[in-house]
């Protein structure tokens, strides 16, 4: 169990470029999460994946995030015409299907668009 | 709609005190599940506990402890002797128990800080 590793952990960007994360779950966690976290706050839920199927997408994800999960292994977040809004920790977190699971988070991509 | 609300933007503390940290949720859910966990500087969340809505037996796990009262909707977690170690940002968390989508839906934090 290596955990979950994302990458980058930092990503400085200019305003309106494209930007795209990457979370390896822990091997054979079926769920996966994203979450974003700005300063001073609780993560707040972007969206989740049951293997390769995303389930549920929050209303904060806009048209200018996608995210994806091929194959049921890793993910990937993009983010088109980033803005300086969108500058963040973004988290990824992976669980087993069983409900007594708690989520396993990684260290998270701190974005800066400048 | 859920809301967790911890009123304890930050405390500090000076080595071996005891604090208690205050968690108030807000839910429509009969059952769900409470959970904290504790972000380090490094910015990994680490799962702390997970409390299910129909168990409200008081929870110590060394110098960890947690109250959990459904009569006042609070999930308030204790430590004891504290170290400096401890130091961290402190987050209270809901989900549904039984849709299976158990996305969290978290307070804003309680940074703590350990004075040596």
């Amino acid at each position: 169990d290596t955990g979950v590793s994302q990458d980058p952990r930092h990503k400085i960007t200019k305003r309106g470029q494209n930007v795209t994360f990457r979370c390896d779950p822990i091997s054979e966690h079926n769920r996966l999460y994203w979450y974003r976290q700005t300063l001073g706050q609780g993560p707040e839920f972007l969206t989740y994946f049951q293997n390769e199927a995303q389930l549920e997408k929050s209303r904060l994800l806009s048209d200018r995030f996608s995210a994806e999960r091929p194959k049921g292994s890793f993910s990937t977040l993009e983010i088109q015409r980033t803005e300086q809004g969108d500058s963040a920790m973004y988290l990824c977190a992976s669980s087993p299907a069983d409900l007594n699971s708690p989520l396993h988070f990684g260290n998270g991509t701190r974005l800066t668009v400048t | 709609a859920q809301k967790v609300t911890q009123a304890q933007t930050e405390i500090s503390v000076v080595e071996k005190e005891d604090v208690t940290l205050d968690c108030v949720y807000e839910t429509r859910d009969t059952t769900y599940y409470l959970f904290w966990y504790k972000q380090p500087p490094s910015g990994e969340l680490v799962f702390l506990i997970r409390r299910n809505s129909f168990d409200e037996q008081n929870e110590i796990s060394g110098r960890y402890s947690w109250n959990f009262q459904k009569s006042t909707s609070s999930f308030n977690f204790t430590i004891t002797a504290s170290q400096v170690v401890d130091s961290a940002v402190y987050f209270c968390a809901l989900s549904e128990a039984y849709t299976g989508r158990r996305a969290l839906t978290f307070g804003s934090g309680t940074r703590l800080q350990v004075q040596p």
